[in-house]
């Protein structure tokens, strides 16, 4: 049974860096890319960044150079690092497996960039 | 970037009617190497993740019902929903995996008349 879960802090505090979790099961990341992809309240998806299953990464440049996507495979852990935070970046955050398009989804961690 | 561009933004539906959702996409999504469009629909429920319904345009993913039905090629595409049942009220949206940054669109709502 595929499944992603995201986690990490619910609350960041601006210009701090935030650091989130995609722990899976049920397929191997050396198999299947994983994506994150964030939601603003209310608003539409913006997608990140990609772990390709050879360990490649893919960014947005919207988040370029503040933005690092790796992996413990060992653990079957993706990680997502951003530093830099702004108020702006306060959002849901999925981590969602691709095959074509990314058919398996984690739940989401809320993340609030507040002092 | 490719710029995704939906419409309508919101559409009332009775239950029982046919619904399309249109998507336009600011370059083409076919691939002539393999002449597959790259552009998927997800349907999100609230508080829900996404759910992936259609991709290559016009394939449905495992376990989704057949009223929902993907078509079009290169920069116009549409999701059409027939027979709209009350477990459809969401908000659909589309997103090119042509090359990245995978963009979506901004997001149809579908909502009870």
């Amino acid at each position: 049974q595929v499944q992603l879960k995201e986690s990490g802090p619910g609350l960041v505090q601006p210009s701090q860096t935030l650091s989130l979790t995609c722990t899976v099961s049920g397929f191997s990341l050396t198999s299947y890319s994983v994506h994150w992809v964030r939601q603003h309240s209310g608003k539409s998806l913006e997608w990140m960044g990609r772990m390709w299953s050879d360990g490649d990464t893919s960014y947005n440049s919207a988040f370029t150079s503040r933005l690092s996507i790796s992996r413990d495979t060992s653990k079957s852990q993706v990680f997502l690092k951003m530093n830099s935070l702004q108020t702006e970046d306060t959002g849901t955050y999925y981590c969602a497996r691709a095959t074509v398009a990314t058919d398996y989804w984690g739940q989401g961690v809320m993340v609030t960039v507040s002092s | 970037d490719i710029v995704m561009t939906q419409s309508p933004s919101s559409l009332a539906v009775s239950a029982g009617e046919t619904v399309t959702i249109n998507c336009k996409s600011s370059q083409s999504l076919l691939y002539s190497g393999n002449q597959k469009n790259y552009l998927a629909w997800y349907q999100q429920k609230p508080g829900q993740s996404p759910k992936l319904l259609i991709y290559w345009a016009s394939t449905r993913q495992s376990g989704v019902p057949d009223r929902f039905i993907g078509s079009g090629s290169g920069t116009d595409f549409t999701l059409t929903i027939s027979s709209v049942q009350a477990e459809d009220l969401a908000i659909y949206y589309c997103q090119q995996y042509y090359d990245t940054p995978y963009t979506f669109g901004a997001g149809t709502k579908l909502e009870l008349k």
